[in-house]
């Protein structure tokens, strides 16, 4: 069974561009959650989608914005980058019903510049 | 606000001795508790969890974990290490509430040395 997939695996972009990261969960799996691993900041929680809603939401500001698609795939969208945006992102699923789990992809590392 | 602290930042042990990881939480109620391991440049993978019951988890990899309520800790342990399992391990605690957010430890780095 294949796993959380994320694309792109690296990215480099430039202050004040925008980007838009990818999420394909586990078969089955109807929540997805992003996260941010900032140098210093360790984990943080960002957003949550569960059938096509937004649920949750981090201390994160607007410009951090996402979807979740009919199929359940997600994209993480960041508006207005900035240098401390720079992380790998990473992007997590879990089964109906089964939320309290959480399963991981490999992430996105994104620097700004 | 629950959070998770992890005392050790790194953790250096030789190969085939024994590991213990401190992880301590605060919360209002039991949470749901969890050990995921991330090695060099990759996601997280989930080690075992605890959600009720028998309070010595058993999870994957041959870690083990327990959950001691007066303490408020979830310290995870490995009888012996293998050089594969030089990574960075996390703690986290989830709320009995679906969906919700983990909240993570600030992680501590485990180095074997030969």
């Amino acid at each position: 069974e294949a796993g959380v997939t994320q694309s792109p695996t690296h990215l480099i972009k430039t202050r004040g561009q925008q980007v838009t990261l990818r999420c394909s969960p586990i078969s089955g799996h109807t929540s997805v959650y992003w996260y941010q691993q900032a140098l210093g900041l360790g984990l943080q929680f960002l957003l949550w989608y569960d059938e096509g809603e937004e649920r949750n939401r981090g201390n994160f500001p607007p410009r951090f914005s996402g979807r979740q698609f009919p199929n359940y795939s997600s994209e993480l969208n960041v508006n207005a980058l900035e240098l401390e945006d720079s992380a790998l992102y990473l992007c997590a699923s879990s089964l109906e019903g089964r939320q309290e789990t959480q399963y991981f992809g490999p992430g996105t590392r994104l620097l700004v510049l | 606000a629950q959070s998770v602290t992890q005392p050790d930042i790194h953790i250096t042990v030789s190969e085939g001795a024994s590991l213990e990881l401190r992880c301590n939480y605060s919360y209002g109620a039991t949470p749901y508790l969890f050990w995921y391991v991330q090695s060099p440049g990759q996601g997280l993978q989930l080690l075992l969890k605890y959600f009720s019951g028998d309070t010595l988890v058993q999870g994957i990899k041959g870690f083990e974990a327990e959950f001691k309520r007066s303490q408020s800790s979830f310290n995870l342990r490995k009888p012996s290490v293998h050089w594969s399992d030089a990574a960075e391990y996390f703690c986290a605690v989830g709320p009995k509430a679906a969906g919700n957010k983990l909240t993570f430890g600030g992680g501590t780095r485990v180095l074997v040395k030969p």
